[in-house]
């Protein structure tokens, strides 16, 4: 079955600070899609990126990135130059079987 | 711009009570989900639906029940309420089964079970 570990439970860092969120799943599927979410203290989850397992390249989005290694699964969340609105929990995922399995997210916390 | 609109925003529910929460999209997606989200433990899937007429059980479907009369609305049941399904609930719609296109998320509707 689908699982994924986000080992880090909670994360401070001092604004302007670079932080790496680390994301690590499990999978039987050779084709699957991975994806990250941002919780903000109000609630809603907003989607962030997805990428499939096909696609290796590393994405950069502004000042979010994203490092795939499909040779030790891991989906890694990098914030460059963190700010205060970065304070969420942060949820990585892993598509099967109609689902999205989630871990169990990653609270960051800025601090100005 | 509606998205996914759940409802109520928050219950306060007697054990024993049934209850539907509700969930309409206006963005014609075929696919259909409900999450509970627990301190510890993620989002774990309840139901699902991949398109109007049919639905399927998540991880943890004991004690819900979903139907999918339309595209639009996916409204869960709990028949009897108990405590431990005090949490906060999550609609989900994407345009076709997981993994295809992104999942779209509700504002969550948070339950407390007394």
């Amino acid at each position: 079955a689908q699982k994924v570990t986000q080992a880090q439970t909670e994360i401070s860092v001092v604004e302007k600070e670079d932080v790496t969120l680390d994301c690590v799943y499990e999978t039987r599927d050779t084709t699957y899609y991975l994806f990250w979410y941002k919780q903000p203290p109000s609630g809603e989850l907003v989607f962030l990126i997805r990428r499939n397992s096909f696609d290796e390249q590393n994405e950069i989005s502004g000042r979010y990135s994203w490092n795939f290694q499909k040779s030790t699964s891991s989906f890694n969340f990098t914030i460059t130059a963190s700010q205060v609105v970065d304070s969420a929990v942060y949820f990585c995922a892993v598509t099967g079987a109609n689902n999205l399995f989630f871990g169990t997210g990653t609270r960051l916390t800025v601090i100005p | 711009i509606a998205g996914i609109t759940q409802a109520p925003t928050s219950q306060i529910l007697a054990a024993g009570r049934r209850m539907t929460l509700r969930c309409t999209q206006d963005m014609r997606h075929n696919a259909m989900y409900w999450y509970r989200q627990d301190l510890g433990l993620g989002l774990r899937l309840i139901h699902y639906s991949n398109t109007a007429g049919t639905t399927g059980k998540g991880e943890v479907p004991d004690g819900y029940s979903v139907s999918r009369a339309n595209t639009d609305d996916f409204p869960l049941t709990l028949a009897s309420a108990v405590p431990s399904q005090t949490s906060v609930y999550f609609c989900a719609s994407s345009r076709t089964g997981t993994g295809l296109t992104e999942a779209f998320f509700g504002q969550g509707t948070r339950l407390t079970v007394v």
